[in-house]
């Protein structure tokens, strides 16, 4: 079974670009979860989607940030201007919410791990 | 507001050792649900455990046990004869019914086994 697959695996780019960072959760989860990884912060999470709609955003640091879900299979994290302070790793994670069971495991992609110069 | 609490930020033991990791959270919510995860060297995070409120067995996976106590909001993992392979960042999770699956994690507990 695919996991969640995550792209870049690894993303160098200077202070002021525009950075996507991408996601395909596993078939049949319904939530995605977008979380940064910082040695200062540990695990934050940014932003959540059910069945594509954004739940809790307020995570985000600030506008600079956004983040799409068009389809089920498919989530963008954007980060325009990026800055120094955003080097971190980004993970995306997905879940299954049924009617049975809520709350379920997240199940997390391998990271991207983000340096801005 | 929900919390989790890992006091411990790093563990050293030598391989062969049992370890006890500790997890206190805080909710208001009757109906909640904790989970363990495993961050090892190369970086990916692993599920380990779900548990929910209502169920306060304690849990044995091989050399992993957990034992969930509500009286003490207390969500403790043992690593009975640790191995070098268990050497890893380990977060303990939780996350409220009314939620809607938001995830809180603790701030992690790096354990390292001494060969």
């Amino acid at each position: 079974d695919a996991g969640v697959i995550q792209s870049p695996r690894h993303e160098v780019t200077e202070m002021g670009q525009e950075v996507t960072l991408r996601c395909k959760p596993i078939s049949g989860h319904n939530s995605l979860f977008w979380y940064r990884q910082t040695m200062m912060r540990g695990l934050e999470l940014l932003i959540y989607f059910n069945n594509n709609v954004p739940i809790d955003d307020s995570g985000m640091p600030e506008d600079r940030f956004s983040a799409k879900m068009p389809n089920a299979s498919f989530s963008t994290l954007k980060i325009q201007p990026s800055e120094p302070r955003d080097s971190a790793v980004y993970f995306c994670a997905s879940s299954a919410r049924d009617r049975g069971e809520k709350n379920q495991p997240q199940h997390f992609g391998d990271g991207t791990r983000l340096s801005i110069l | 507001a929900q919390k989790v609490t890992q006091a411990q930020t790093e563990i050293s033991v030598v391989e062969k050792e049992d370890v006890t990791l500790d997890c206190v959270y805080e909710t208001r919510d009757t109906t909640y649900y904790l989970f363990w995860y495993k961050q090892p060297p190369s970086g990916e995070l692993v599920f380990l455990i779900r548990r929910n409120s209502f169920d306060e067995q304690n849990e044995i996976s091989g050399r992993y046990s957990w034992n969930f106590q509500k009286s003490t909001s207390s969500f403790n993992f043992t690593i009975t004869a640790s191995q070098v392979v268990d050497s890893a960042v380990y977060f303990c999770a939780l996350s409220e019914e009314t939620s809607y699956d938001k995830v809180i994690f603790g701030p992690g507990t790096s354990l390292s086994v001494i060969p």
